[in-house]
């Protein structure tokens, strides 16, 4: 079964740096046929891509957002970080991972999400 | 404003046959990406509801299916539900290598 699930601070103060860990088990970080995304949605909007990163290190940014956003994997430990600098209230939402699927390029399965709050 | 254009909102009663929209351009849809949809219902993280444009994935009902020409895409789902209410996301990909959502599209049963 594949399971993936954020942890992180459930609020940072403007002007912080995020960092956000997905851990996720039932596939290998090492599988050329999977990769890792990120994605967030502030309250009552829409779904927002944030990053995603491939078994080869690969990485691919948000246009918008790239100047602000890292995206690391730790294979061994079957994990996926995601940074963000600057943090500000309008980056209030839940964060959520999910597995991205290579070839087809959907996302799936999602993890329950982790809301983040900006907040002094 | 996202790059891919969904309703922001449809409704329908139980029984009926309801469709969701998402449009793009030559970059996205229209390059020959596929459409992805995703199901989230209140509360929770979203669900992937058909692969591939038309695909489904095993659990989902055959009341849901989906369909892709040229720079656009849609959504059917017919025998609609009260546990149908939900929003409805799009998904495709760009030349840049970039993942795109629409912007969601609320489903009410009345």
């Amino acid at each position: 079964q594949v399971t993936l699930k954020e942890s992180g601070p459930v609020l940072v103060k403007p002007t912080e740096t995020l960092t956000l860990t997905c851990t996720v088990s039932g596939f290998s970080l090492s599988n050329a046929r999977m990769g890792v995304s990120w994605i967030r949605q502030p309250p009552g909007k829409a779904l927002e891509w944030l990053a995603h990163i491939f078994s080869n290190d690969e990485k691919s940014y948000s246009t918008s957002l790239k100047s602000r956003l890292t995206i690391s994997k730790d294979t061994s430990k079957s994990q996926v970080v995601l940074t963000m600098t600057n943090m500000d209230p309008v980056d209030t939402a839940t964060y959520y991972c999910a597995r991205f699927q290579v070839g087809a390029k959907w996302v799936d399965p999602w993890g329950q999400g982790t809301l983040v709050t900006v907040s002094s | 404003q996202s790059v891919l254009t969904q309703p922001p909102s449809v409704s329908g009663a139980p029984g009926q046959r309801v469709t969701i929209s998402c449009t793009g351009s030559s970059s996205n849809i229209g390059a020959g990406y596929d459409v992805h949809w995703y199901q989230q219902l209140p509360g929770t993280a979203p669900k992937l509801l058909i692969y591939g444009n038309s695909n489904r994935p095993s659990g989902v009902p055959d009341r849901f299916s989906g369909s892709k020409s040229g720079t656009s895409a849609s959504l059917a789902i017919t025998g609609l539900q009260a546990e149908d209410e939900a929003d409805y996301y799009c998904q495709s990909y760009d030349s840049s290598l970039s993942v795109l959502f629409g912007g969601g599209t609320k489903l009410t049963v009345l």
